[in-house]
């Protein structure tokens, strides 16, 4: 059974980039498409970013210029990286599995606050 | 681009109750539509995928229905472990719904 960590620092200072990781277990990061989802706090879902291994990438639009997905097959993770950051970027970060267009398994998610 | 519109924003409801939620979509989008249940401190829990077809392990008092613009996920019995918010989402742009509040009457 699939199971993802999230990881990284819980406080960014402005301007700098967030940097998380998810770890995967019981599965491999090549098998499947990969997602980050957020929320800020008392607010809603917002998706980040998916990826397969291979090259498929996506972005949000309204986070694309600032968004980089990557996937290290050596260490079976994936990692988020967003750069100029904000206090709006603060929010609970999740990792996230893909299938049959949706995401069917998730980590517990990781708190970030921005602020200096 | 895709808006997914979620209605009631709050359902007040007791347990064993039915409760229905309404999920429309700002343009057609076939029946590739998925339902999300987040419980306060929680990660999301798949629960219906591509409109009707229940996650595994999900309890068959939740149903999913709808095709084109307008979905409904429907719980047949309310249990006290389904007060929660419920997300619909659309694989376009991975959009997501605001969220409908399930709460205790």
């Amino acid at each position: 059974q699939v199971q993802l960590q999230e990881s990284g620092p819980g406080l960014v200072k402005p301007s700098e980039t967030l940097s998380l990781t998810c770890s995967v277990s019981g599965g491999s990061v090549t098998n499947y498409f990969w997602g980050w989802i957020r929320q800020p706090p008392g607010k809603g879902l917002q998706w980040i970013s998916y990826m397969f291994y291979g090259g498929t990438t996506e972005y949000n639009p309204s986070l694309k210029s600032r968004v980089t997905m990557s996937i290290d097959t050596s260490k079976n993770q994936f990692s988020l990286n967003l750069s100029s950051v904000t206090a709006a970027d603060t929010a609970l970060y999740f990792c996230a599995r893909e299938s049959r267009d949706s995401f069917d398994v998730w980590g517990q998610g990781t708190m970030v606050t921005v602020s200096s | 681009e895709l808006v997914l519109t979620q209605s009631p924003a709050t359902l007040s409801l007791s347990p064993g109750e039915s409760a229905t939620l309404s999920c429309r979509a700002s343009q057609s989008v076939s029946s590739y539509v998925a339902w999300y249940q987040q419980k306060p401190g929680q990660a999301p829990r798949l629960l219906i995928y591509d409109a009707y077809n229940r996650a595994t392990g999900i309890p068959g008092r939740f149903s999913g229905s709808g095709f084109g613009t307008d979905f409904t996920l429907t719980i047949s019995s309310l249990e006290p472990e389904d007060f929660a918010v419920y997300y619909c989402q659309h694989r376009d742009n991975w959009t997501f719904g605001q969220g409908t509040r399930v709460e205790v009457k």
